[in-house]
């Protein structure tokens, strides 16, 4: 069993829809989650970036972050084609220096 | 502040060859981490360089191997290449303290044929 498990999509949906994006762990002693948004031949970009338990909010972007389920979740609103990506979440458990795990990226595509 | 630099952006090279990548972190951050990114796998961490110190590594053989320059720019060495190498590899900067935020460069794409 992987550390961390993301569907790896796709997703598709119409423009103006509201997003939801998940990814689940394993291991408890992860405190520090991220998400990253990939274009096609691009490196990943970080959109959020939670520490421990709770949410945040970010413009259109809000990310969950529910420790005793080890679940978290990212939401867009009001999606926009440019938002057609590869979403990445990703995870680590701090402590000085990154291993960083990341999920295997949900490809998402927004139709206009 | 001008962003991660990584080069070259494509390489393309031979089973048994070496091959070494190059990043040039933000300005000012002391950590370059590196990671491997294929469609089976996803992303993959390499190892993570810190004041030139290697201070983590992922679960990688020994034919991955790295260094960090007093400017923090960073290298990365691959030897003995197999087809199974080719891959996006994508090197990340963060500051290093404080923070778990990393930047990513647009990685370079190695093809082993």
């Amino acid at each position: 069993q992987k550390e961390v498990e993301q569907d790896p999509g796709p997703l598709s949906v119409p423009e103006g829809a509201i997003v939801s994006l998940n990814c689940t762990y394993s291991n408890s002693a992860f405190q520090y989650f991220m998400w990253y948004r990939q274009y096609s031949r691009k490196g990943p970009e970080l959109l959020m970036y939670t520490y421990s338990s709770g949410n945040k909010e970010d413009g259109r972007f809000t990310a969950q972050v529910d420790k005793s389920s080890k679940y978290i979740s990212l939401f867009i609103r009001d999606s926009q084609p440019s938002d057609s990506a590869t979403y990445l979440c990703a995870m680590s458990a701090g402590g000085g220096g990154f291993k960083t795990i990341f999920g295997a990226g949900t490809r998402l595509f927004v139709k206009a | 502040k001008a962003g991660v630099t990584q080069t070259p952006r494509y390489l393309i090279k031979t089973r048994g060859q070496q091959v070494t990548l190059s990043c040039s972190p933000i300005s000012g951050h002391r950590s370059v981490s590196w990671y491997q990114q294929t469609p089976g796998q996803g992303l993959q961490f390499l190892f993570e360089y810190f004041s030139e110190t290697q201070r983590n590594k992922g679960n990688f053989p020994g034919r991955f191997s790295g260094r960090q320059f007093s400017n923090s720019r960073s290298e990365m060495n691959v030897s003995t290449l197999e087809l199974g190498d080719s891959a996006l590899y994508l090197c990340a900067s963060s500051p290093g303290t404080g923070t778990n935020t990393q930047y990513f460069g647009p990685g370079t794409r190695l093809t082993v044929l």
